[in-house]
């Protein structure tokens, strides 16, 4: 088993949908981080999370330590959107990436 | 203003010759990495420097070695290059710890090795 799970592998929305990226994992952390990933392969961090709830714009990102499991929800998804979304965890001096989401938002 | 560069974007070369990658940020980071994403598109860390010196050396190939002659810089040599160097090659560069501060991560070095 990987120690960083996301789910969906996949994702597609209409446009104004609101969207939801899971991502669990099995080991202790001190951080964990969301980055997106541009279809032209620029990465860009979106959040860093240790506990709670961080909100950038229409983005929002959510950590539960005790049940290991992050969220990133987008609110009115957008086809500028539409990205790889990577987690990763950051665990003794280590960086663990996840597989990633490839979301696709229509107009 | 670029914040963190890489130079070469992109580099083609036969398999056994020895290759480097620049990375430099203009951010005043103390924290840089090297990452590599291959065909499949999945990001692994290779090496990660603070304030000059190694802090994170994942299990790579001794090929790789990296080089960081100041703290704005942290450079990428690779000698006699393989068919499975292919990859993208990314940099990036934090304040500090990946546990207390974002990444900020370079274009990507788009390597490919004939």
């Amino acid at each position: 088993k990987n120690e960083v799970e996301q789910s969906p592998q996949n994702l597609t929305a209409q446009e104004g949908e609101f969207i939801t990226i899971n991502c669990s994992y099995s080991v202790g952390i001190s951080a964990l981080h969301w980055l997106q990933q541009h279809p032209g392969g620029g990465i860009v961090s979106l959040f860093m999370l240790s506990s709670g709830k961080k909100k950038h714009g229409r983005l929002i990102a959510t950590i539960n330590i005790q049940e290991k499991h992050s969220s990133l929800h987008i609110t009115a998804s957008h086809p500028r959107d539409s990205a790889v979304y990577i987690c990763a965890l950051y665990n003794t001096d280590k960086l663990i990436f996840g597989t990633g989401t490839r979301l696709q938002v229509f107009p | 203003d670029t914040a963190v560069s890489q130079t070469p974007k992109y580099l083609v070369t036969q398999m056994g010759n020895d290759k480097s990658i620049k990375c430099e940020q203009n951010l005043g980071h103390d924290t840089m990495y090297w990452y590599k994403q291959d065909s499949k598109k999945f990001l692994k860390i290779m090496f990660s420097y603070n304030n000059k010196e190694l802090i994170i050396n994942e299990t790579v190939p001794n090929r790789f070695s990296p080089k960081s002659p100041d703290k704005a810089h942290l450079n990428l040599h690779i000698n006699s290059l393989e068919l499975g160097d292919s990859a993208v090659y990314f940099c990036a560069s934090s304040q500090g710890p990946a546990s207390v501060y974002e990444q900020y991560f370079g274009p990507g070095t788009r390597l490919t090795v004939t």
